[in-house]
């Protein structure tokens, strides 16, 4: 696609439901990025695809989140379990490679846990 | 590790004067340093990068920021503000290494007085 997608845009849930954020990067781009941005912080680091492997996801904060890219497209993270500290504006970037270091971002998921 | 410091969360300057917005890193390795800024209901837009060519780096809308290694600073300048300036701008560091993550400051909002 033109940029980076994603999906919802908002979401709003309670406490304790699985909630599934989707990412649709631009689509030359091999390498996908999801990051964490909490009220007047920047962007915190969760974990990253080069195509579908995913070498590095020491930044998810807990085993209650988890990222997929099966096909090296589309990316989903899945939080289980919600809760209130889980709310937050999750972002998703893509780079066109690991070396390449440019990253454009999509608008983000804001996530409220009620 | 790499970490990122930006002093102050506001800074507010008159349409037309100068805009000077700080960002000082840490790395054990050579950098890599970006400038990102956010408008609101918008993804993070890359103002600038600094991949360890010239130390003068000059962005989109009139922005530039110089690298300084002895002082481990990135400031991020532009000559005379304008109004549509007025967004949230993130210094972010990267280590060139394999994965080419980012790690974000906290974030600076700029208003401008007209």
């Amino acid at each position: 696609g033109a940029g980076v997608s994603q999906s919802p845009r908002y979401k709003v849930t309670k406490r304790g439901q699985d909630v599934t954020l989707r990412c649709d990067p631009i689509s030359s781009h091999a390498t996908l990025y999801w990051y964490q941005q909490a009220l007047g912080q920047g962007p915190e680091f969760l974990t990253y695809f080069n195509y579908e492997a995913q070498p590095d996801k020491s930044g998810l904060p807990s085993d209650r989140f988890s990222a997929e890219r099966p096909e090296g497209s589309i990316s989903t993270l899945t939080i289980q379990r919600t809760e209130q500290r889980d709310s937050a504006m999750y972002r998703c970037a893509s780079s066109l490679d690991r070396g390449h270091h440019e990253q454009y971002f999509g608008p983000g998921t804001r996530l409220t846990v009620t | 590790a790499q970490s990122v410091t930006q002093l102050g969360s506001h800074v507010s300057v008159s349409e037309g004067a100068l805009v000077l917005l700080r960002c000082n890193y840490s790395s054990s390795v050579p950098p890599y340093l970006f400038w990102y800024v956010q408008y609101p209901n918008q993804g993070l837009q890359l103002l600038l990068k600094y991949t360890s060519a010239a130390t003068l780096v000059k962005g989109i809308n009139g922005f530039e920021a110089e690298f300084k290694k002895s002082e481990t600073s990135f400031h991020l300048t532009k000559p005379s503000a304008h109004m549509s300036d007025a967004a949230e701008y993130f210094c972010a560091v990267s280590d060139a290494g394999a994965n080419s993550k980012l790690t974000f400051g906290k974030g600076i909002t700029l208003s401008v007085r007209p």
